[in-house]
């Protein structure tokens, strides 16, 4: 039973451009959204959030955009950068009264 | 303010062996959590500790596994009997009172069972 999906397991973008990243979620409970950046042997890095009463948050080249109806979240960068090439989990949870779920994450890779 | 640390951050033993990986969260942040994850996964939750008490275990993936956060600071994740499916990344997480949804993770450890 997964319920967060990450469908797309990597993702190809040319710098510059807009890359988007989508996630779907089945579990209802679930109020609060979280995507986390990962490097190579390093832990995951906290990049933004997002509660359900929102359906958008905004942070520099970040935005997290969330269709409850739709059960689905998405990240967009813009512009891309070489530096943004790594693994982007999402996660949700119930205002961290149960633990943070993820998804199996998409691998970007923006090229130069 | 510095991040969460853990130590070691690899580890190899062999099969059989107890291991003990140590975790170190930010400072005043009350909850502590535990996560597993293998290649192709996202982190896989094992455990939480709000202070010093142990709020969910059941998701600690055989009686070999346990954790310990005696005095609210730092917590302790133990493997006995290690198998070689235990070999992935142990990942720690922390979070503040007033925001407990938000999670920062630690850099792991590496585990790999021979």
């Amino acid at each position: 039973d997964q319920q967060v999906k990450q469908n797309s397991p990597s993702l190809s973008v040319q710098e510059g451009r807009i890359s988007i990243l989508n996630c779907d979620y089945t579990n209802s409970m679930f109020d609060y959204f979280l995507w986390y950046k990962k490097y190579p042997a390093e832990g995951p890095t906290f990049l933004i959030s997002i509660s359900s009463i929102k359906d958008k948050n905004e942070d520099g080249r970040f935005t997290v955009f969330l269709n409850k109806s739709a059960k689905h979240l998405s990240l967009h960068i813009v512009p891309s950068q070489p530096g943004d090439s790594a693994v982007y989990f999402c996660g949700g949870d119930n205002s961290g009264n149960t633990p943070l779920v993820f998804g199996k994450g998409t691998r970007l890779s923006v090229i130069a | 303010d510095t991040g969460v640390s853990q130590d070691p951050r690899h580890k190899i033993t062999k099969r059989g062996q107890n291991v003990t990986f140590r975790c170190d969260p930010i400072s005043e942040h009350n909850r502590l959590y535990w996560y597993r994850q293998t290649l192709g996964q996202g982190p896989e939750f094992l455990t939480y500790f709000q202070n010093e008490a142990q709020l969910e275990k059941s998701r600690l993936l055989s009686d070999r596994f346990s954790a310990e956060r005696p005095k609210g600071s730092f917590s302790t994740l133990e493997i006995q009997r290690t198998e070689q499916g235990d070999s992935a990344m142990y990942l720690c997480a922390s979070s503040r009172p007033d925001r407990p949804e938000t999670q920062y993770f630690g850099p792991g450890t590496r585990l790999l069972v021979l």
